[in-house]
């Protein structure tokens, strides 16, 4: 079984603090992704990752930076809270096509709900 | 610019009646459109996901019919169950790896 694991489920973070969620998978997937989820709004790509030390920015990546430095793990850094930052934060992990299993399915951990205050 | 468009926004339905979501998106470089389940708690689950060569897939219950020609494609829940009810995500991916997520349908089913 796929499983993609997030560090923390609940975090209460004050504005201005610099903010680390941490995400790993023991697939042996190439490709990471963290979402935002907002009510109404659906899943929105903040950033995502190919390869080790290689990252593209998503849709709404201001505000956020990710790092990384290995294949299973890829972490989500708020460099200072904002309270628009308040969310659930979801990080998922994929094959590329072609490299077997079930291509392009992406597997989601549980989600980090992040509070900032 | 929203590149997917996912309705309704919510729809409950009674236990064995269908359940109907659809989707449009702009974008014709799409070639993957998968449908996720969500339950409260926890992250989105692949359901089933269709390739635009095919106009429909069935999996049990859950059906994508898909129309190519007018960019749309939707999922159906045949004969719905009350442990059907979750929040449920089209998306559509390209071959670059980034996926385009609807804003979600959340689905009730009463007995």
């Amino acid at each position: 079984d796929v499983k993609v694991t997030q560090s923390s489920r609940y975090l209460v973070k004050r504005t201005g603090e610099k903010v680390f969620l941490e995400c790993v998978q023991d697939m042996d997937h190439e490709n990471m992704f963290w979402y935002r989820q907002d009510p109404g709004l659906g899943l929105r790509l903040i950033y995502f990752s190919y390869d080790v030390k290689m990252k593209e920015k998503g849709d709404i990546p201001e505000g956020y930076s990710v790092s990384r430095e290995k294949k299973e793990r890829f972490s989500l850094i708020l460099e200072s809270a904002s309270t628009n930052q308040t969310s659930m934060y979801l990080c998922a992990s994929s094959s590329p096509p072609g490299a077997g299993g079930t291509s392009y399915e992406q597997y989601f951990g549980p989600g980090t709900r992040l509070t900032v205050t | 610019q929203q590149q997917v468009k996912q309705s309704p926004q919510s729809l409950i339905v009674q236990k064995g009646g269908i359940s109907i979501i659809n989707c449009a998106y702009e974008n014709t470089a799409f070639d993957y459109f998968p449908w996720y389940q969500q339950f409260p708690g926890k992250g989105p689950a692949l359901l089933i996901a269709i390739r635009p060569d095919v106009s429909e897939k069935k999996e049990g219950r859950f059906t994508i019919s898909f129309n190519k020609s007018a960019k749309q494609f939707s999922l159906h829940i045949m004969d719905s169950q009350p442990g059907d009810s979750a929040t449920y995500f089209c998306a559509a991916k390209t071959n670059a790896g980034k996926s385009t997520f609807g804003d979600g349908t959340t689905l009730t089913v009463k007995p």
